[in-house]
């Protein structure tokens, strides 16, 4: 079975643009969550969806980060516009049941903003 | 506020024993997971303890006591390829929070 799916695996960008991140997650798993990873803060969850409605999205750091899944099998995460301290790895996961079951992580995006 | 405190690093030799401790200060937070990244890699999922105990997959064992906000990862018979960073996490229904993870070497 294919696991969790993230394109693109690395983007460089210039500050100011916008970046779109994408993940697929796990036929059958109804939660859905956006982490992201840097040396500094470790790994932080951002948003989380059940059943593709967006449940706390008080990890967002600001609004300039907004997430959507449109059916169970897309999400995006989107910054606009992006800054350099927005350079991380960012993963997506997703789980049968929420924070009690296993979550499964995608490869992630490295992301450099310049 | 919340957090979890696991040590940064820990070096260990080829085919033997190692814990990595977690303790939290959170409230209302239940359940303890252990996930191994390694370097470059996505976080996988090792261990999860609902209740107190411990909990023993193949090499690897888990243990929780929430009335001491305590666990910790046990990994027997090391192997080089157990060389990665270790995270432990803990959860309630709608929230999960992550150490800064614990990067363990191992001497050949």
């Amino acid at each position: 079975d294919a696991g969790v799916i993230q394109s693109p695996r690395h983007e460089v960008t210039e500050m100011g643009q916008e970046v779109t991140l994408r993940c697929k997650p796990i036929s059958g798993h109804d939660y859905l969550f956006w982490y992201r990873q840097t040396m500094m803060r470790g790994l932080e969850l951002l948003i989380y969806f059940n059943n593709n409605v967006p449940i706390d999205d008080s990890g967002m750091p600001e609004d300039r980060f907004s997430a959507k899944m449109p059916n169970a099998s897309f999400s995006t995460l989107k910054i606009q516009p992006s800054e350099p301290r927005d350079s991380a790895v960012y993963f997506c996961a997703s789980s049968a049941q929420g924070f009690n079951q296993p979550q499964h992580f995608g490869d992630g995006t490295r992301l450099s903003i310049l | 506020g919340q957090s979890l405190e696991q040590p940064s690093e820990v070096t260990a030799v080829e085919g033997a024993i190692v814990q990595i401790n977690c303790t939290y200060q959170t409230s209302g937070f239940y359940g303890l997971s252990w996930y191994q990244q390694h370097d470059g890699g996505a976080p996988t999922f090792l261990s999860y303890n609902a209740l107190d105990g411990l909990e023993e997959t193949g090499r690897f064992s888990s243990f929780l006591s929430r009335s001491d906000s305590y666990g910790y990862l046990l990994l027997q018979e090391l192997q080089m390829k157990d060389s990665a960073s270790y995270f432990c996490a803990v959860n309630r229904d709608d929230k999960i929070i992550f150490g800064k993870g614990t990067r363990l070497h191992i001497l050949p």
